[in-house]
């Protein structure tokens, strides 16, 4: 159980355009799920926190208006890259939360998004 | 501001031998505290985790010990298999944090059979 899926695994874009990744809780709901970018051999930065039915909390630095986040059910939160640029380019995964839980996130596959 | 660290980058250990994996962090309002296991271009696979009432957590051939005094925790691994080389990411969290994880650097580990 507890199976996250991300689609699409990766993608390639050009600069300027806008990319949307998807996150589905595929045997639980989820009220809040994560999303997380890494860079190579670097650890997992948490951009937002997104919570089914409200607005999504951004971290520190993280430009709300160039990514957006919405989840829109309780097993999906998308995240869209807008006017993407090539130091976009990262790893993106996301993550859910099992109700009750105290931290424990089940992860997606993440996806690698190259923006040329 | 690294809140939780991972000061070796990478270990080598030998088929069947232990392989302990440390983690120290800074905050001491965490009091929850994660493993994670990652292959290259996968999300991270949770392993074993740690409340702070504890000081120590057994699940099959992994173990987790913390030593809240030194806000340290390592990850044990007992006997290592050729199928734990990956990296392990340590992660904290609080109570009343919205269950956001902060994340170590990461530690590289080589299984050498």
């Amino acid at each position: 159980g507890a199976v996250v899926s991300q689609h699409p695994s990766w993608v390639i874009c050009k600069s300027g355009t806008s990319v949307k990744i998807e996150c589905r809780s595929l045997d639980f709901q989820a009220t809040t799920m994560f999303w997380y970018r890494q860079f190579p051999k670097q650890s997992l930065m948490l951009m937002a926190t997104s919570n089914e039915g409200s607005k999504a909390t951004y971290e520190q630095g993280v430009e709300k208006d160039k990514f957006l986040i919405n989840h829109a059910s309780l097993t999906l939160s998308t995240l869209t890259v807008t006017s993407a640029h090539p130091e976009d380019s990262s790893f993106y995964i996301c993550s859910a939360l099992l109700a009750g839980g105290p931290g424990e996130q089940y992860f997606g596959p993440g996806t690698r998004l190259t923006v040329t | 501001d690294q809140q939780v660290k991972q000061n070796s980058p990478s270990l080598s250990v030998q088929e069947g031998r232990i392989s302990i994996l440390n983690c120290d962090y800074t905050n001491s309002m965490f009091d929850y505290f994660l493993w994670y296991k990652k292959y290259p271009a996968e999300g991270p696979t949770f392993l074993i985790s740690i409340s702070s009432i504890k000081d120590k957590n057994e699940d099959g051939r992994f173990t987790v010990f913390l030593n809240k005094s030194a806000k340290h925790l390592s990850l044990h691994i007992v006997p290592s298999q050729p199928g734990d080389s990956a990296v392990y990411f340590c992660a904290a969290t609080f109570w009343g944090g919205n269950e956001k994880l902060t994340f170590g650097t990461g530690t590289r580990l080589t299984i050498i059979p």
